[in-house]
């Protein structure tokens, strides 16, 4: 029972590379979600997914980009990488409003 | 728009003892869903306890229940008995029906429990 999986675990990038976070659930969930958490603060919503082929912005969405052209996968793009994108990313699933989301185990990602 | 508050950056709550964690929020929708998250310092996220909003009591599992007062839009989680394990990070989220896809996280609390 693989629920949501993340990869990389950990990433270190160079200012101006670019990467793509991988994320695929197995729950058929319609709801996807990616996070950024820095150090000692809470999650800060990127983008999310209503169901395949549709995506929408979050509060903090500059710099990165989403596709889910499945229901299973939600990858996240970072283009042109920068020291203020160093966080822990979360992928997260869920079905309707009164059910919880299943996270990710996160993805630690450092530019330097 | 959507906002969770958690105004207790860190709580400390001796061993054995029931402590409350404080989350307030705001949406004009009358229908909402409010969650409560643990983070253990190997940083996953551990759903706890849920409450709907037209839920008529109050959300229990185990040693959790939310205190949910509507027309204080407050939802503190109550945590009895408490253990060393329980040490952690917690966050209060929401999720409304108009927009079901979108969550918003309060800034969390961190929970010490001392023996």
């Amino acid at each position: 029972n693989a629920g949501v999986t993340q990869t990389p675990k950990f990433r270190i990038l160079k200012i101006g590379q670019s990467m793509t976070l991988q994320c695929t659930q197995d729950m058929n969930h319609n709801y996807m979600y990616w996070y950024r958490q820095d150090p000692g603060m809470g999650l800060k919503l990127i983008y999310y997914s209503v169901g395949a082929g549709i995506t929408d912005k979050g509060e903090v969405p500059n710099g990165y980009n989403v596709s889910r052209s499945t229901t299973e996968d939600f990858p996240l793009r970072l283009e042109l990488a920068a020291p203020s994108q160093t966080s822990v990313y979360f992928c997260a699933s869920s079905g309707q409003v009164n059910q919880p989301q299943h996270f990710g185990d996160g993805t630690r990602l450092s530019i330097l | 728009a959507q906002k969770i508050t958690q105004t207790q950056p860190g709580m400390f709550v001796q061993e054995k003892e029931a402590v409350t964690l404080d989350c307030t929020y705001d949406t004009s929708d009358p229908s909402y869903g409010l969650f409560w998250y643990k983070q253990p310092s190997s940083g996953e996220m551990i759903f706890l306890i849920y409450q709907g909003s037209y839920d008529q009591q109050n959300a229990t599992e185990g040693r959790y229940s939310l205190n949910f007062q509507k027309a204080r839009k407050s939802a503190n989680l109550v945590i009895s008995a408490s253990q060393l394990g329980d040490s952690a990070m917690y966050f209060c989220a929401m999720r409304v029906n108009t927009n079901a896809g979108k969550s918003t996280f309060g800034d969390g609390t961190t929970l010490t429990v001392k023996p």
